[in-house]
């Protein structure tokens, strides 16, 4: 079975530009949740939908959005790009809805460099 | 206190030995504790998950919960060149609603020198 996918694998993009990112989820799963990592850092939350709707949002600006479409495929949305998000931007699926026992497998990633 | 800390070595161990990653989280709810590796370069990837207190073992790896003193540890065993990777401790914190947001340490990083 294929695991996460996202797309796509590097982006270079200007301040003030906008970006959008994409993910489908191992076959099957139905959640999927969204991370920016920097470097040295762990991953830090951004989203995490179910079923399509938004269930959890981490303390990031009104500049990043996401949505999840009918077939669990999901993307990542950022607008007015900072030098700051410069960033691997990890994507990752659950077979299981969001609760306390709740695995995460990630996809390979989309390094996003902001010049 | 942040939320989910780990130290960030590195840890140098030599090839053979146990390493022995340490990880303490700050919410007595948490119900849900995961070990990750990431390869230089590469996406996390999920070794082991513990969710009650004591031991859980798979294979080389060995992963300890004390819910008590909020820790939660990961043993390797006969440590390989190969297992030289950053390991990322993860917890599904609870929040209002009763949600749950997985929240990870920055992560520690593993030299196994032969």
């Amino acid at each position: 079975d294929a695991g996460v996918t996202q797309s796509p694998t590097h982006l270079i993009k200007t301040r003030g530009q906008q970006v959008t990112l994409r993910c489908s989820p191992i076959s099957g799963h139905k959640s999927v949740s969204w991370y920016q990592q920097v470097l040295g850092q762990g991953p830090q939350f951004i989203f995490q939908y179910y079923e399509k709707e938004e269930r959890g949002r981490g303390n990031f600006p009104d500049r990043f959005s996401a949505r999840q479409f009918p077939n669990y495929s999901s993307e990542l949305n950022v607008n007015a790009l900072l030098l700051g998000d410069s960033a691997l931007y990890l994507c990752a699926s659950s077979n299981l809805p969001p609760g306390s026992s709740y695995e995460q497998y990630f996809g390979p990633g989309t390094r996003l460099t902001v010049t | 206190q942040k939320e989910v800390e780990q130290n960030s070595g590195p840890l140098s161990v030599p090839e053979g030995a146990i390493a022995s990653l340490n990880c303490t989280y700050s919410d007595r709810g948490s119900q849900s504790f995961f070990w990750y590796r990431q390869y230089s370069g590469k996406s996390p990837e999920l070794i082991m998950s513990i969710y009650s207190n004591g031991d859980k073992e798979d294979g080389r790896f060995t992963a300890q919960l004390n819910k008590a003193s909020q820790y939660v540890s990961l043993l390797i065993r006969d440590s390989q060149p190969s297992d030289s990777a950053t390991y990322l401790c993860a917890v599904n914190l609870p929040r209002a609603g009763g949600s749950y947001i997985p929240t990870f340490g920055r992560g520690t990083s593993l030299i196994v020198h032969p």
